[in-house]
């Protein structure tokens, strides 16, 4: 069985911007959850979509969004990008909603800011 | 704030050795616990998980040890090998909004 995929693997875009990425989760999972991942800060959780829902949210700005789609793939867009939102961006899956089930990992997308 | 943490930020064993990596949490509500292995440039992957009913659970050459007393997690890796070399996270889930809670992660470094 495939597992997550991400796209793009790396990002390049200049303050100002608003860039989008994109996840796949494994054939099967529904629930579908982001995380940002710093060195200063660690892996904060941005949000999880679960059947095309947002079932919660984390401690982020509103330039930061999502969405699913039918086939439970899912995109984050960031607005208005900042220095500080360079980042490692990853998305993870599981069968069921997030907390109830263990989440699998992407390889992430590195966005660059610059 | 920061509801799990790791003792320490870097741990160095020498090949063949047993590690063994803490964790702290704080969420007595807590009742899934997870590790996980990020290697360079990759996701984190999953190594082992264990509930909140459960004092020990074992894996391939990783077992995963819960003290609900003293509300702390280890992992400990037998016999280490060269590839073994990550960065481990613990995670705990509070049964809150949030979910998953991620500890900022221990760097194991593999002496051969």
């Amino acid at each position: 069985k495939a597992g997550v995929t991400q796209t793009p693997r790396y990002l390049i875009k200049t303050r100002g911007q608003q860039v989008t990425l994109s996840c796949s989760p494994i054939s099967g999972h529904r629930s579908v959850s982001w995380y940002q991942q710093t060195p200063g800060q660690g892996l904060q959780f941005l949000f999880e979509y679960f059947s095309e829902t947002q079932r919660n949210k984390g401690n982020f700005p509103g330039r930061f969004s999502g969405r699913q789609f039918s086939n439970s793939r899912s995109e984050m867009n960031v607005s208005t990008l900042e220095l500080g939102d360079s980042a490692l961006y990853l998305c993870a899956s599981s069968s069921l909603r997030r907390d109830r089930e263990t989440q699998y990992f992407g390889p992430g997308t590195r966005l660059l800011v610059l | 704030g920061e509801s799990v943490g790791l003792h320490l930020p870097t741990l160095s064993v020498q090949e063949g050795d047993n590690s063994i990596i803490n964790c702290a949490y704080s969420n007595s509500a807590s009742d899934y616990f997870i590790w996980y292995k990020q290697e360079s440039g990759k996701g984190p992957q999953f190594i082992i998980d264990i509930r909140s009913n459960m004092d020990k659970r074992q894996g391939q050459r990783v077992t995963v040890l819960l003290n609900k007393t003293v509300k702390h997690l280890s992992l400990q890796i037998a016999a280490t090998q060269p590839g073994d070399s990550a960065v481990y996270f613990c995670a705990e889930n509070g049964g809150g909004a949030d979910g998953l809670t991620f500890g900022k992660g221990t760097h194991l470094i593999i002496q051969p």
